[in-house]
């Protein structure tokens, strides 16, 4: 089985800044990877797929990059309705998730 | 609008059996793979069960397999999950979730999800 490990595992921040979470699979996924958000109470929310294509109606300061093993997920500008916790998915292979990254206010 | 609304979650004993629909509407559901996903109270996500469009593939985690079975009925817009010989480590709130793909033969991301409903299992 593949699996997932997300980097940081909490994160805290401020409203304007550059965010950076970082997922590695334990062996090569080619760019089957995708990032969801999920707020308390909600559910996962589909943000990026394909490691770097921007699902529609996701603001662009989320962006994606990587392939093979290393992956990251960008927020370029943190707004206020970002701080939820953050998950990693690959897709190659059935399907595995990360162990989420909680992006809280510093 | 695009949704999915599970129900059948509840109270189980250990060893006892639960089925969960996923309602769908606002997209072909015979268009889609559809799956399960689960997440233990304060944990984070676990893949369940998947199922391709004409129920042609069916996939199961390793931690269901053999006790959960999961179905779908195009006719309704419909998708299943039976759980038998439910324990304790099945305690979660499972999500139906849509995939962008057809089949499960080619894995995808999901691209919506439901609220959710909720599976406790305890004596």
């Amino acid at each position: 089985d593949i699996q997932m490990t997300q980097s940081p595992s909490t994160l805290s921040a401020s409203v304007g800044d550059r965010v950076t979470i970082t997922c590695r699979a334990s062996q090569s996924i080619s760019s089957w990877l995708a990032w969801y958000q999920q707020k308390p109470g909600k559910a996962p929310k589909l943000l990026i797929y394909k490691a770097s294509s921007l699902e529609s109606g996701v603001p662009s300061r989320f962006s994606g990059s990587g392939s093979g093993t290393e992956f990251t997920l960008t927020i370029s500008s943190l707004q206020p309705d970002d701080f939820a916790t953050y998950y990693c998915q690959q897709y190659n292979s059935s399907w595995t998730f990360g162990q989420g990254t909680k992006v809280e206010i510093k | 609008e695009v949704q999915l609304v599970e129900s059948g979650g509840g109270l189980v004993q250990p060893g006892r059996s639960l089925r969960l629909s996923c309602a769908a509407s606002g997209f072909t559901f015979d268009d889609y793979a559809m799956h399960w996903v689960r997440q233990a109270p304060g944990k984070g996500l676990e893949w369940v069960s998947g199922i391709s469009w004409n129920s042609g593939s069916i996939g199961y985690a390793d931690s269901v397999k053999g006790r959960f079975t999961i179905s779908r009925d195009n006719a309704k817009n419909s998708l299943y999950l039976q759980m038998n010989s439910l324990r304790a480590e099945d305690t979660a709130l499972y999500y139906c979730a849509k995939d962008i793909g057809i089949t499960i033969l080619k894995p995808n991301a999901f691209d919506i999800w439901g609220q959710g409903t909720m599976v406790t299992v305890s004596s």
